[in-house]
């Protein structure tokens, strides 16, 4: 299975802060058919996951301009400018270009 | 709006089954993906599998083969799992969610326990 990496667990922030996520994969996430199918998710307690991003780099409806996700092959960054308190909980990567799809282990982004 | 409602908290004994269920509205269902995840409460999410409503075709995690079977009712616009042979260590919080995860349901917490 592809295993998902992400650093750091946690993520100390004040608000107004650029946090930085990154996701690194054990294989490269391109699929044969040219798409890269890397999520974002950010899940709040008590909440499901709500998807931030998908392939890599595209927000998802209603995202906000300050959530930017990068990288390529193997390597991914979720970079959240200018944190609001909303914006708190706990962050996922996601392959869905691999079978079985999986997640990274999180990352908690949380009020210094 | 895309809106997934899932069934309510279940408590199971030991070696029963439970079947969960997930009505949609809001969008073409008969046309669309569903995926099923689990999460047990404080650690990551795992994939289970995915059905294709419009001809009920499927995919699972090779972990969840035998535990976990994906149907649809596209009568009722309404995707179920159905978990069998329960045992503690599949207790956790279920979710659905359309394709690969663009709008999830709620959620449902399964505690299997005597």
């Amino acid at each position: 299975d592809v295993v998902l990496t992400q650093t750091p667990v946690a993520q100390p922030v004040t608000l107004g802060d650029q946090a930085s996520i990154s996701c690194r994969s054990s294989q490269s996430l391109v699929h044969s058919n040219g798409n890269t199918y890397l999520e974002w998710y950010l899940q709040k307690p008590g909440q499901s996951p709500q998807l931030l991003i998908y392939k890599v780099s595209n927000r998802f409806s209603g995202v906000p301009d300050r959530f930017i996700g990068s990288g390529s092959g193997s390597d991914f960054t979720l970079k959240i400018s200018r944190v609001e308190p909303e914006d708190l909980g706990v962050y996922y990567c996601f392959q869905a270009t691999h079978d079985p799809y999986t997640f990274g282990a999180g990352t908690k982004l949380e009020l210094k | 709006q895309v809106k997934l409602q899932q069934s309510g908290a279940e408590l199971v004994k030991p070696g029963a089954s439970v079947k969960l269920s997930c009505k949609t509205s809001g969008y073409t269902f008969s046309t669309s993906y569903m995926s099923w995840f689990k999460q047990i409460p404080g650690q990551s999410i795992e994939w289970i599998g995915m059905i294709y409503a419009g001809d009920g075709g499927t995919g699972y995690n090779q972990k969840f083969k035998g535990k976990a079977t994906l149907t649809v009712d596209t009568s009722s616009s309404t995707a179920y799992m159905d978990l069998s042979s329960l045992t503690t260590e599949d207790s956790a919080v279920y979710f659905c969610a359309r394709g690969a995860g663009d709008y999830w349901g709620q959620g449902v917490m399964v505690t299997v326990s005597s």
